[in-house]
């Protein structure tokens, strides 16, 4: 059974931390690595990986795929309130459904 | 550009009525659509995905069903709703080689 696995599933931190969040995974038919924002509806989109060691950057957000170690992380530095959400991992796949995703990790920065 | 369109954004249904969801896409063709249920505090569940018209593939037994009767429509029903169908409803599409989903802004469900 295709499974994606996400740590910490909850995580508080002050304005100006740095965080690192995990998502792993286990699929028989890996095509790509993507991550999301949730606020309050509507997840957004973030990233999409499909190779290791390459990284993608957006302003304070950054990820990085290992695919040998079947992982990924997505690191946010000088965290801010408006950080503040559920950050979802999701493995697309190449057959059916195409898309797995693990249950979140909700993000609390407090000021 | 592309843009999805879901709605109503909330409802309360009693126990026993039924339900119908509504999601549409503007500005691609042929696109994959989804539907997800999303429990509180919980990732997404999968429910039903489209690869074109009249079709239909179903991930999840339940009381629910969908349907698919234009390109860019998609919608979610139920004959009798029961207390566990409460939840966020997502609907979701993608398309082209980039393999990437876009959600709509979701309809939170209250069954009572």
């Amino acid at each position: 059974e295709d499974k994606v696995v996400q740590s910490p599933l909850s995580l508080v931190v002050h304005e100006g931390d740095t965080v690192t969040l995990n998502c792993s995974y286990e699929v028989t038919n890996f095509r790509s690595l993507l991550w999301y924002k949730q606020e309050k509806k509507a997840p957004t989109f973030l990233f999409m990986l499909t190779s290791s060691g390459i990284e993608k950057k957006s302003g304070r957000l950054s990820s990085i795929l290992d695919k040998k170690e079947l992982f990924s992380i997505l690191n946010i530095t000088a965290t801010q309130t408006g950080d503040s959400a559920i950050y979802l991992c999701a493995v697309g796949l190449n057959y059916g459904q195409n898309f797995v995703f693990g249950p979140g990790t909700r993000l609390s920065v407090l000021p | 550009s592309q843009t999805i369109h879901q709605w109503p954004a909330t409802l309360v249904q009693p126990v026993g009525s039924p339900l119908s969801l509504e999601c549409t896409v503007e500005g691609t063709s042929n696109p994959n659509l989804y539907w997800y249920r999303q429990a509180a505090g919980r990732g997404l569940q999968l429910l039903f995905y489209s690869v074109g018209i009249g079709q239909i593939s179903s991930e999840v037994p339940q009381n629910l069903s969908a349907s698919r009767p234009q390109d860019r429509q998609f919608i979610l029903s139920s004959k009798k709703l029961l207390l566990s169908d409460s939840g966020f409803y997502l609907c979701a599409w993608s398309a082209g080689t980039k393999n990437i989903q876009y959600f709509g802004a979701g309809t939170r469900l209250s069954v009572l």
